[in-house]
């Protein structure tokens, strides 16, 4: 089976410019996470979809960034202008989440974009 | 939020060693992973364990939820274990990472 998968692997772009990461979540979970790496910072949650729709983006850093889930296998986390300080490793992960009282929820990542801006 | 604090930040062994990595975390939750991050920044899932025990070869984790803590077990280790090794938990959805434990094992 296809794990999550994740476009451009890297990318490198001038500051100012629009950038726009791809993933396509696991066949059939119903979540959709994003997640920036820095050194700094580690690893955070910047944004996560439930069947499609935002839950949660308390994590988007500023104004620049935007995410959107047009459907079930795809989705899009947009920079726009790119700063130097976006510079990270930018990971998608998806779950099948469900259940109250018992509760289930293991995501599981893609290879992550290693985005520079210069 | 949750705070999540693991232990130790940096750890070496010989290869055949044996190690516990420790996770705190400041609230209750209901669901929490291990995970490997290879040399390679791939983010390899070890253990879903919010609580209890599991064992996987080499490796095994045990989550005390009650007392906020779990741990991860290697036993033998190779090589190939090296990396980073988080911790990740939280209520819901949401998962918070900790800030990791660097392992290098050594010939």
């Amino acid at each position: 089976d296809a794990g999550v998968i994740q476009s451009p692997r890297h990318e490198v772009t001038e500051m100012g410019q629009e950038v726009t990461l791809r993933c396509k979540p696991i066949s059939g979970h119903n979540s959709l996470f994003w997640y920036r790496q820095t050194m700094m910072r580690g690893l955070e949650l910047l944004i996560y979809f439930n069947n499609n729709v935002p839950i949660d983006d308390s994590g988007m850093p500023e104004d620049r960034f935007s995410a959107k889930m047009p459907n079930a296998s795809f989705s899009t986390l947009k920079i726009q202008p790119s700063e130097p300080r976006d510079s990270a490793v930018y990971f998608c992960a998806s779950s099948l989440s469900f259940g109250t009282t018992s509760f289930y929820n293991e995501q599981f990542f893609g290879p992550g974009t290693r985005l520079t801006v210069l | 939020g949750i705070q999540v604090e693991q232990s130790p930040p940096d750890l070496i062994l010989q290869e055949g060693a044996n190690s516990t990595l420790r996770c705190n975390f400041s609230d209750s939750v209901n669901n929490l992973q291990w995970f490997h991050q290879n040399p390679w920044g791939q983010l390899i899932n070890l253990f879903y364990i919010p609580s209890g025990t599991k064992q996987n070869g080499r490796l095994s984790a045990t989550t005390v939820a009650t007392e906020r803590y779990s741990l991860l077990y290697i036993s033998s280790s190779q090589t190939t274990d090296s990396g980073v090794y988080f911790c990740a938990t939280g209520g819901g959805n949401k998962l918070t990472f900790g800030t990791g434990t660097q392992l290098k094992v050594e010939l």
